[in-house]
């Protein structure tokens, strides 16, 4: 079954205004760690954010936040005043507490426009 | 404070040769992680090890694949007799413990080629 879900498998959005980024997750583990990660055209990945499953607070880091609806299961990224810098794929992936692993979603592409 | 450091970037072997894929954690880092992704898709967990001790290696394939983190040294990702199915990118990552709070933090991978 699949544990993350990114629906968006492109998005477009102009210079200086906000996107979301959508992402639904899987578990029926109470602990669980989201963490969103950038992926620019050079290849590597770039970690933006988390969110522990009990966090009381939506993370913020800069122009990033993090829209956790715990019981809709969702932690949507969103980016406040797009730069064309933040062009690249964004990927959703969820730690659980009694698992080693990472799981990602499939990813979205963001492309800002100037 | 170097990041995580993998070699080489890009590799090219012919069907039948061997792959060696390197991974340096952080520093103070003893966790580590590889993933591969294949094009357009997400990274796919293979295997978790810490110092000299493989812990997970539920998502490494059963054959030709193997990974190492020796005492001295960085990791090492093998594979053995490449086909083309094995091109992809593999990304190691290190945290340094194994909370679920630690973030992992990603190399810039290895873009693995068969001909």
């Amino acid at each position: 079954a699949q544990k993350i879900t990114q629906t968006q498998p492109g998005m477009f959005v102009q210079e200086k205004e906000a996107v979301t980024l959508d992402c639904t997750y899987d578990t029926s583990d109470p602990s669980y760690g989201l963490f969103w990660y950038k992926q620019p055209s050079s290849g590597e990945m770039i970690f933006l954010i988390y969110q522990g499953s009990y966090d009381q607070q939506n993370a913020t880091e800069g122009r990033y936040s993090l829209n956790f609806q715990k019981a809709r299961k969702s932690a949507n990224l969103v980016i406040s005043a797009s730069q064309l810098g933040d062009s690249a794929m964004y990927f959703c992936a969820m730690r659980e507490g009694l698992v080693n692993d990472m799981r990602f979603g499939a990813g979205t592409r963001l492309t800002v426009k100037p | 404070n170097a990041g995580v450091m993998q070699n080489p970037r890009h590799l090219v072997r012919r069907r039948g040769q061997e792959a060696r894929l390197r991974c340096s954690p952080m520093k103070g880092h003893s966790h580590v992680y590889w993933y591969r992704q294949l094009p357009e898709e997400g990274l796919k967990f293979m295997v978790y090890l810490q110092k000299e001790n493989i812990i997970d290696e539920s998502g490494m394939p059963k054959e030709r694949f193997s990974a190492e983190f020796p005492k001295e040294g960085p990791s090492i990702l093998r594979i053995q007799q490449v086909v083309r199915g094995d091109s992809a990118a593999y990304f190691c990552a290190s945290s340094p413990k194994h909370l679920l709070t630690d973030t992992q933090y990603f190399g810039p991978g290895t873009r693995l080629t068969v001909l």
